[in-house]
């Protein structure tokens, strides 16, 4: 059984940083890419930011290039978000979330974790 | 970037009913489109993708249908655990990139 567990999310004052983390488990993590999409509260979806199985290929947000920074660990079959220069804007709950069908930059989701919450406020 | 569009963006509807909900990206994606339930409070959960696969454990009430770039999504018989919010997602081109939501509620 798949499952994704994010974790690392807080309570963090404008211009402050997080790591966020994500444990994979039920499936070959270097095999897939992985993405992390977030939801500000009441409002929809935004991806942030994707990167390849191989951790070699890197793609973000024009909303988060620059302060956010997706990395992977295969031999702890983990998945990060470094978080940096954080605005109220980037409230919301992140997700992490395992490639379905589509290219390397750009494909659906079939798998997600619960999300972890990220509150950016003084 | 694909811009992506849904209506309505939210519905009233009863158990039983058929509900169908459009959406359209600003241009062709080629069937590469997703659609994702989302309760509240829950992670969104895939429920086709190439726009009308249906993910392993679906209900078979829930199709997809479309082509170039305007999609559907139909309930045939809304069930009560089908009150939720759509989302479509195309990932024809990156970014990959969603529709507003459409809430279906009582």
């Amino acid at each position: 059984e798949v499952q994704l567990v994010e974790s690392g999310g807080g309570l963090v004052q404008p211009g402050g940083s997080l790591r966020l983390s994500c444990a994979a488990s039920g499936f070959t993590f270097s095999s897939y890419a992985m993405s992390w999409v977030r939801q500000a509260p009441g409002k929809g979806l935004e991806w942030v930011s994707g990167i390849s199985g191989s951790g070699g290929s890197t793609y973000y947000a024009d909303s988060v290039k620059g302060r956010f920074t997706i990395s992977r660990d295969n031999s702890k079959n983990t998945l990060y978000l470094q978080v940096n220069a954080l605005r109220a804007d980037d409230t919301a709950v992140y997700y992490c979330a395992k490639k379905g069908l589509g290219g390397s930059g750009s494909y659906s989701l079939d798998y997600w974790g619960q999300g972890t919450l990220v509150t950016v406020s003084s | 970037d694909i811009q992506m569009t849904q209506s309505p963006s939210s519905l009233s509807a009863s158990v039983g009913d058929r509900v169908t909900i459009t959406c359209r990206a600003s241009q062709g994606i080629s069937n590469s489109l997703a659609w994702y339930q989302q309760i509240p409070g829950k992670a969104p959960k895939l429920l086709l993708y190439a726009a009308s696969k249906l993910e392993s454990g679906v209900p078979s009430r829930f199709s997809g249908r479309g082509s170039g770039p305007d999609y559907t999504l139909t309930i045939s018989s809304l069930q009560p655990e089908d009150f939720a919010t759509y989302y479509c997602q195309q990932y024809y081109s990156p970014p990959p990139t969603f529709g507003p939501g459409t809430k279906v509620d009582i």
